[in-house]
């Protein structure tokens, strides 16, 4: 079945670090890939997205790139400020699902310190 | 505010007894899903509507139902209430998931006492 992994956190950084969150997926056909961000107390928002293979999403400073070789699309920022502190998901839709639900990973809590 | 509106916040309730959450999604979405969030088992979709028609089931127990009215408001309705219900529920709403995405309330933290 359809499955998303991410890495396990909490991830603690420095201010002004650089931020690597992997994730990677199982799945049929060719997924849509989400990362979604739940700062404390509040809902799930979409930081960004790729819809095939090779597409770069970007916002905030946040990037990720859809890598079908390896099936991977790890989140990464250059410079995280104390702000970024939140819960990321990584997710994905599957065409086998119609796209209608989303699978979501465990999440990885990021905590940064100035 | 995400244009997603969930209520009640917060409920607490007794073992046994039934609650219902209601969720009207983004001006303009058709499809509304709902999500349980628990530390054990992660985010777990529960169902999906689209323009008052269930169209998609996740792992939703029995004792749970849901349904979307003509408005496009959807409520969930989870009954004989056991303490492991406890958890935030979600509501998310999208008109083109594949190119948007989804859009979540706030959410409603259910805790069962």
């Amino acid at each position: 079945g359809n499955s998303v992994t991410q890495m396990e956190g909490p991830v603690t950084l420095s201010e002004e670090a650089f931020l690597t969150i992997n994730c990677t997926y199982t799945a049929t056909g060719y997924p849509s890939l989400f990362w979604y961000v739940q700062y404390p107390g509040e809902g799930l928002q979409l930081l960004l997205k790729a819809t095939k293979a090779d597409d770069k999403g970007s916002n905030k400073g946040f990037e990720a790139t859809y890598r079908k070789e390896t099936t991977s699309f790890h989140l990464e920022k250059g410079s995280v400020q104390v702000s970024d502190s939140a819960v990321y998901f990584c997710a994905l839709s599957a065409p086998r699902s119609g796209y209608n639900k989303l699978i979501f990973g465990a999440g990885t809590r990021l905590a940064v310190h100035p | 505010d995400s244009g997603v509106t969930q209520t009640p916040k917060h409920l607490i309730t007794a073992t046994g007894q039934r609650v219902t959450l209601r969720c009207s999604p983004r001006s303009g979405d058709l499809s509304v899903y709902w999500y349980q969030q628990s530390l054990d088992q992660g985010l777990q979709f529960l169902i999906q509507y689209y323009n008052g028609e269930e169209r998609a089931k996740g792992n939703i127990l029995e004792r749970f139902s849901a349904q979307q009215f003509p408005d496009l408001h959807s409520e969930l309705n989870l009954s004989s209430l056991e303490l492991g219900d406890s958890a935030l529920y979600f509501c998310a709403s999208s008109v083109d998931p594949l190119q948007i995405g989804y859009t979540f309330g706030s959410g409603t933290r259910l805790t069962v006492v």
